[in-house]
This record gives structure tokens, C-alpha cells and sequence, in this order.
């Protein structure tokens, strides 16, 4: 079956270091996404990996492992603006289906 | 560039009425999907489009769409459940399964 794991809600402060993990168990594997949403809005594209290893982009990092089924979103130098929920998302083999995780919300507190 | 836009923002159907979701892009892309969110639940799939004239269904019953053109792929209500009460996204991609982008939303309600 396709099953997709992250946190519901996590909370960290302002100007800190957080890590949201996610894990995955799919028929196929051609690349997993993070994306953000903020309330009441669209998701937005943060990063896109499909070998394993570090993305940087800024402030934001993400990290696969395949052999594990494994990904954690790094954010780092946290703003307010960061609070949103952040989705993990793995694309299919040979295809366009893409199954999401039910998200994770983060609150960033002063 | 607009993006993906969708219409209406929110609606609110009687069960058994039947609906059209509009979304359009004006990027070009190939490939179209539609998804539903639910709280706790993420997105699910619903249809998708690799092209102008081809479709693809994820879930079974209780929706239609079509894809007559690159820019619009609309998704029907055949005759609306309360179950379906949710909010659809469209969203858009120019290469095979990279950067979705995704429309606003619409939010329906079903009484």
C-alpha cells in the first residue's frame, strides 16, 4: 500500500533550528516534495528530491534516504511567517501520481 | 502569468445537485491533476491529465473532468454527496511530476 508519515503539529521558537520527519512506504519511488501551505492557501513548492543526500535552498534544507524511506524538511533561523503546514509528498514510478502526507503544522512561537 | 486560477472560491450544493469546478493555466503545462483536502487527511488525487485529450481517474466514483485543451480541465460533480464536501485544488506541471502549481481553491459544501 502507499502510506506516508510526518508529525500532525510541532512547535518550536523563533530563530531556532527545526527538523519535520517524514517517512513513506509506496509501490514506487520518483522523487519526493516538500511543500508549504500557509491557512486558507494554496501549497507552494520547497524542494524536490529524487537522490539521497542534503538539498540546501536558504534557510531550508531537505534530506532523503531511500534504502531507509526517509526525509526530514530542515528549517533553519525560524520566522513567524515559517508557521504553516508542510506537506511531504512522494511521486510514483514511471508516472505523474503523487500521494501527500496529511501535512504537519508547525507554530513558531516568540 | 495568472498561474492556475479557480472558480468559484466557494459554492454551496444540495445533495444530488450536479456542479462544474473550473481551473485553467496559462503556463503551457502538459500535465493537470485535481485533489481534494480534508482536514487531518492531506490531499488526495482525484484525476489527472498527462495531456490535452488523456485523463486519468484515482478515485472511482462521483466525479468527471475533461481535457479538450491544454488550459482548462474542469472537474463535474455527477450528482453531489455531503462526502464530497471538501475543498478541490487544480494543480499544474510543466515537466514530468516536478513543481506542481497549485490553483487557490475551491471550497464546497454539500448539504
Amino acid at each position: 500500500g502507499q502510506n506516508i508519515d510526518q508529525p500532525t503539529e510541532m512547535t518550536a521558537t523563533e530563530g531556532a533550528i527545526v527538523q519535520i520527519n517524514c517517512t513513506y512506504q509506496t509501490s514506487g519511488f520518483n522523487g519526493l516534495f516538500w511543500y508549504q501551505q500557509h491557512a486558507g492557501e494554496a501549497p507552494t513548492f520547497l524542494s524536490y528530491n529524487v537522490l539521497d543526500g542534503l538539498e540546501e535552498k536558504g534557510r531550508f534544507s531537505s534530506f532523503l534516504s531511500r534504502s531507509k524511506g526517509y526525509s526530514y524538511l530542515l528549517l533553519k533561523e525560524l520566522q513567524m511567517k515559517d508557521s504553516a503546514s508542510y506537506l511531504c509528498a512522494v511521486r510514483d514510478t514511471g508516472g505523474f501520481k503523487t500521494i501527500f502526507g496529511a501535512g504537519t503544522r508547525l507554530f513558531v512561537k516568540a | 502569468n495568472a498561474g492556475v486560477t479557480q472558480t468559484p472560491k466557494f459554492h454551496i450544493l444540495k445533495t444530488g445537485q450536479s456542479m462544474t469546478l473550473q481551473c485553467a493555466q496559462d503556463m503551457n503545462h502538459g500535465y493537470m491533476s485535481w485533489y481534494r483536502q480534508d482536514p487531518g487527511m492531506g490531499l488526495r488525487l482525484i484525476y489527472y491529465s498527462a495531456a490535452a485529450g488523456t485523463t486519468d481517474k484515482e478515485v472511482p466514483n462521483g466525479y468527471n473532468v475533461s481535457r479538450l485543451n491544454t488550459e482548462d480541465f474542469p472537474l463535474r460533480l455527477v450528482s453531489a454527496a455531503p462526502s464530497q464536501t471538501s475543498v478541490y485544488l487544480c494543480a499544474s506541471s510543466g515537466d514530468l511530476g516536478k513543481t506542481q502549481y497549485f490553483g487557490p481553491g475551491t471550497r464546497l459544501l454539500v448539504l
